[in-house]
């Protein structure tokens, strides 16, 4: 299978520190990942799309120095919440997409809990 | 910008057929998802049709695509209490394979 994983599941932080979620394509080369936020009982919405080795395209709205992605590598993404305030506090998921797969080849993580305090 | 509507909540009888309905606005979506979230976790991929499909049928779901009215739908057959979860319809962008969510169908199955 394509096994996406994320760390931490759960985090909690204090308002002003910055916090690193890892997304990791366990048993595939992932060309491109996905950042999405998700709000309670909401949709996700897309923040970034993240291409390796390639500086990270952001959505509309989402503030590129707040939300640090980094795609060092063909099976890792990570995603730095820079200066965390209580309004960051979602549900943070990633996906990844197989190298040559099609469009339906997109994999989630199990998600990252954030809570800013 | 696109935009992917769907029904937030769906309550059925153990063994009675679900019905998922989703309503897109893109006319180039090239490819629709249908997303299963349980709570607290991420999504699993349920199926996905081609957007010159009208059914794709996979075991106990069935997908219907209707183009002209920009309208898909996910049938589930005989549902169980494990079917109860959050269900998201996706449509996708041919060029970048993003994905644009729907707001998601709460599916609450009743013994």
């Amino acid at each position: 299978g394509a096994v996406v994983s994320q760390h931490p599941s759960r985090v909690i932080c204090k308002s002003g520190t910055s916090v690193k979620i890892e997304c990791r394509s366990l048993d595939f080369q992932a060309t491109t990942m996905f950042w999405y936020r998700q709000f309670p009982k909401k949709s996700l919405m897309l923040m970034a799309t993240s291409n390796e080795g390639s500086k990270a395209t952001y959505e509309q709205g989402v503030e590129k120095d707040k939300f640090l992605i980094n795609h060092a590598s063909l099976t890792l993404s990570t995603l730095t919440v820079t200066s965390a305030h209580p309004e960051d506090s979602s549900f943070y998921i990633c996906s990844a997409s197989r190298l040559a797969g099609g469009p339906h080849e997109q994999y989630f993580g199990p998600g990252t809990r954030l809570t800013v305090t | 910008g696109e935009d992917v509507e769907q029904s937030l909540f769906l309550s059925v009888r153990e063994g009675d057929s679900s019905v998922i309905n989703c309503t897109y606005t893109d006319s180039s979506s090239t490819y629709l998802y249908w997303y299963k979230q349980e709570p607290g976790a991420g999504l699993q991929l349920l199926t996905y049709i081609f957007s010159n499909m009208d059914m794709k049928q996979d075991q106990r779901l069935t997908v219907l695509l209707n183009k002209k009215d920009k309208h898909l739908s996910l049938r589930i057959a005989d549902t169980q209490t494990g079917d109860s979860a959050i269900y998201f319809c996706a449509d996708s962008m041919d060029s970048s394979y993003k994905l644009i969510f729907g707001s998601g169908t709460r599916l609450l199955v009743r013994p």
